[in-house]
């Protein structure tokens, strides 16, 4: 049974903040993934990465980066918060480019 | 570029009626499609894939490429069938276009 993790549900973070949300996946998936998921946008993918090290830019990665130095774990970075950046987001993890495996999601509010 | 529509934000039926959620796509090449669906409090899965052509939980899904288009039926509706769905569609560099959703109430 696949298992992304999260490293948190909820988080609240101050504007200007740096933020890390860790994402980690035990089925040694090559493909890792994070969305943001906003009421009446649907999800939105910011970043993929399809190796260790590797990374491409989503749909919408402007102040965002990631980090995978080890296959099992994506990182996300906000770099310095900011409120419209207050979003669920998802983690997924694929082995093909087929069924991707979400995480339970992080709601991140920024005040 | 590719693009998924959902036209219904929120669809609402009633226990043992039909249902078809409405998926629209843009590519201009040959699509993969899939239906995703989050139930409340549960995290994000895949329903059905329209390549395997199977049935998953009474639900069906046909690619007409005619139409462009990949509708989620089911004939008799559930209450457990109420939640967020989600059309998406991989193209050729291999990302999911998710559309923006649609959310179904099955009233008792």
């Amino acid at each position: 049974d696949v298992k992304v993790t999260q490293s948190s549900r909820y988080l609240v973070k101050r504007t200007g903040e740096k933020v890390f949300l860790e994402c980690v996946q035990d089925m040694d998936h090559e493909n890792m993934f994070w969305y943001r998921q906003d009421p009446g946008l649907g999800l939105r993918l910011i970043y993929f990465s399809y190796d260790v090290k590797m990374k491409e830019k989503g749909d919408i990665p402007e102040g965002y980066s990631v980090s995978r130095e080890k296959k099992e774990r994506f990182s996300l970075i906000l770099e310095s918060a900011s409120t419209n950046q207050t979003s669920m987001y998802l983690c997924a993890s694929s082995l093909t480019w087929d069924e991707q495996y979400f995480g339970p999601g992080t709601r991140l509010t920024v005040t | 570029a590719q693009r998924v529509t959902q036209p219904e934000k929120l669809l609402s039926v009633f226990k043992g009626a039909p249902v078809e959620l409405k998926c629209n796509y843009s590519y201009s090449g040959s699509p993969e499609l899939f239906w995703y669906v989050q139930y409340s409090r549960q995290r994000l899965q895949l329903l059905l894939r329209h390549i395997s052509r199977e049935s998953i939980k009474g639900f069906t899904a046909d690619l007409n490429k005619g139409e462009t288009s990949f509708h989620l039926k089911k004939p008799f509706a559930q209450e457990e069938d109420s939640a967020m769905y989600y059309c998406a569609l991989k193209g050729s560099n291999y990302k999911l276009t998710f559309g923006k959703g649609t959310l179904l109430t099955v009233n008792p």
